[in-house]
């Protein structure tokens, strides 16, 4: 199946630091993910970035896709950021294939005051 | 709040028991997906329903079974409990049933076997 490797496993940081994660893929995706499991283990989503660049406010997002990668890019981090960030793909073969998402291990961010 | 619901969101139960973990999707989607997140094995797909029918399979235990219903909500049935299912479970749902749909996850369900 395909494989999915994220890093750094770990990341801390002051308050108002900035901060980019990255997600690597082993095959073509049709769906990319990423989110935000807070400290009571909500699953929050962040974007659904397949390919292209996208902004949420501090947060941005860019998927390169022929290149198997995403970065995650957190700006002035707050307290509130801390928690698991994790990215999820699925390679998809259409409609009635079903699908299903492929988690990676997650980065574990810690925003101190 | 992703507007799927699960409950209840807390289980306790005893080793050898069956329960019963219920999902409502987001208005209007017809997936419903589980997953299992533990400690030693991370996030996994479990099982896929799309409009009633069982369209994906992952590494689903012979123990656990799920179906959904025509309202469209899903349950997840796992039986004969052991300690190693102690996890939290996932539902989600996605509007379409392939790979390029974005899916929304629930709070959870943490079950604790002892």
């Amino acid at each position: 199946g395909i494989q999915v490797e994220q890093s750094p496993p770990d990341l801390i940081l002051q308050e108002g630091a900035n901060s980019t994660l990255r997600c690597n893929f082993s095959d073509s995706v049709n769906n990319l993910q990423w989110f935000h499991q807070n400290p009571w283990g909500q699953l929050i989503n962040l974007f659904y970035i397949p390919s292209g660049t996208k902004q949420n406010g501090r947060l941005s997002a860019t998927t390169v896709a022929t290149e198997r990668y995403s970065l995650l890019y957190i700006s002035s981090s707050q307290t509130t950021d801390s928690g698991v960030y994790f990215c999820a793909v699925d390679r998809g073969y259409g409609e009635t294939s079903g699908s299903r998402l492929t988690f990676g291990e997650g980065t574990q961010l810690t925003v101190n005051p | 709040d992703s507007g799927v619901t699960q409950t209840p969101k807390h289980l306790i139960t005893a080793t050898g028991q069956r329960v019963t973990l219920r999902c409502s999707p987001r208005s209007g989607d017809l997936s419903v997906y589980w997953y299992q997140q533990s400690l030693d094995q991370g996030l996994q797909f479990l099982i896929q329903y799309y409009n009633g029918e069982e369209r994906a399979k992952g590494n689903i235990l012979e123990r656990f079974s799920a179906q959904q219903f025509p309202d469209l909500h899903s349950e997840l049935n796992l039986s004969s409990l052991e300690l190693g299912d102690s996890a939290l479970y996932f539902c989600a749902s996605s509007a379409r049933g392939g790979g390029n749909t974005e899916a929304f996850f629930g709070q959870g369900t943490r079950l604790t076997v002892v």
